[in-house]
């Protein structure tokens, strides 16, 4: 069974610091992996989608590295902001199934 | 378009009642995902449905839950006998054609069991 991890479970910042959240996963054998974000009571949005073949996703401030070999994932937010204050998940894919991490939740101090 | 959309996004019940939850997947996705996200946690896969039928239900912890797709459009995720520790948001996606499409989430319902 897919054991995903997210390491810290909570970070908290000054804005203009740069954030990284980690993800690690016991079975390399996935189809991609996803990083998703999280606001209070709400639905997940999606941010950024690594396939296996690739070894990082950017878009914006965001980049997402992926090592399927050693079963790591990273998530740089550079330049953070009071709005990206939120909790991160990633998920792995094996197939149709989602594994989700517990999350990393992140304040950003104005 | 109109995204995936969860009725109620809040429902209170107490312990040993029957509830519905109702998912609303985007038009056309054939496949249909329900997943439970506990407190502190991340979501849980439950079932997943291709077209009318469940492909996959092994995630649903007992046979107390049930769920069902009659039309291969709508779904609705039933519990029967609530237990507080059913307490928890369920969150239902969608894709186009299952498999690894991208899975569109919705916002979820929050059932608290009383």
């Amino acid at each position: 069974k897919q054991e995903v991890t997210q390491i810290p479970a909570a970070l908290s910042v000054p804005e203009g610091e740069n954030l990284v959240l980690n993800c690690s996963f016991t079975d390399s054998a996935i189809y991609n992996l996803q990083w998703f974000r999280q606001d209070p009571g709400k639905g997940l949005t999606s941010l950024l989608l690594i396939q296996s073949s690739q070894r990082e996703q950017t878009s914006g401030r965001l980049n997402a590295s992926l090592d399927k070999s050693s079963g790591r994932s990273t998530l740089y937010i550079a330049a953070s902001q009071p709005g990206d204050s939120a909790t991160y998940l990633c998920a792995v894919r094996d197939d149709y199934k989602l594994s989700f991490g517990a999350g990393t939740t992140v304040t950003v101090r104005a | 378009g109109a995204g995936v959309s969860q009725t109620p996004s809040n429902k209170v019940t107490e312990k040993g009642k029957y509830v519905e939850l109702r998912c609303d997947p985007i038009s056309g996705h054939t496949a249909l995902y329900w997943y439970r996200q506990s407190l502190g946690q991340g979501p849980e896969f439950l079932i997943y449905f291709q077209g009318t039928g469940a492909a996959d239900d092994s995630g649903l912890p007992n046979d107390r839950f049930f769920a069902v797709r009659p039309e291969g459009s709508v779904s609705t995720l039933k519990i029967q006998r609530t237990e507080r520790g059913d307490s928890a948001v369920y969150l239902c996606a969608s894709s186009s054609s299952g498999g690894r499409d991208t899975q569109y989430f919705g916002p979820g319902t929050r059932l608290t069991v009383l």
